[in-house]
């Protein structure tokens, strides 16, 4: 069974730091790892997806990486804004499963 | 090109009643998975539907049902809620072929907020 784990819980950090958020999963065998931004009390929105073939995704102001040897994915989120204030969750499969299972998040606020 | 629509947003209910969730997947999607998340965890899979079948469930009571129709659009059913049931349930969608290369992307709706009294 996957289980998932994001450190830190929560983070409250000034405008303009560059932030990395973490993300460990016990069972390596995944087809790929998903990182989503969730608004309170929001649906979630997908930033970036890593296929197990590829080590690193970037988008804009994001960087996600992955190391399946280790189980660890990071978020890198440069030049952080207040906009960027939400709840980041990580979301890995089992292995030879396709569902994802979801990490309990990191509560980020960027405050002016 | 319209995401994953859920309905109702809101409802409130008692305890023993049952509830209906309402999901349109994005379009051109054929895949539906529910999950449910409680207040400050990360979602918990419910089940997923392709092809008006429930292919994987995750650990819920049978309580929790299910179905997919011809269009793709999908209904959560719960039956006897219990207070623990309160949560916000999330709909996603995705393509099959998506899950065989590895680059299945899930799309979410903004939920459906259900509080049982």
């Amino acid at each position: 069974k996957q289980e998932v784990t994001q450190i830190p819980a929560a983070l409250s950090v000034p405008e303009g730091e560059n932030l990395v958020l973490n993300c460990s999963f016990t069972d390596s065998a995944i087809y790929n790892l998903q990182w989503f931004r969730q608004d309170p009390g929001k649906g979630l929105t997908s930033l970036l997806l890593i296929q197990s073939s590829q080590r690193e995704q970037t988008s804009g102001r994001l960087n996600a990486s992955l190391d399946k040897s280790s189980g660890r994915s990071t978020l890198y989120i440069a030049a952080s804004q207040p906009g960027d204030s939400a709840t980041y969750l990580c979301a890995a499969p089992s292995g030879g499963s396709y569902i994802p299972t979801f990490g309990r998040g990191t509560s980020l606020i960027v405050h002016p | 090109d319209a995401g994953v629509t859920q309905s109702p947003t809101h409802l409130i209910k008692t305890r023993g009643q049952q509830v209906t969730l309402r999901c349109s997947p994005k379009s051109g999607h054929d895949t539906v998975s529910w999950y449910q998340q409680a207040l400050g965890q990360g979602p918990q899979f419910i089940f997923q539907y392709y092809e008006e079948e429930e292919r994987q469930r995750g650990n819920f009571p049978d309580r929790f049902s299910g179905h997919q129709f011809p269009n793709y659009s999908s209904e959560l059913n719960v039956n006897a809620l219990l207070l623990g049931d309160s949560a916000l349930y999330l709909c996603a969608s995705s393509l099959v072929g998506g899950r065989l290369s590895g680059a299945n992307v899930l799309t979410f709706g903004a939920g459906s907020r259900l509080t049982v009294l």
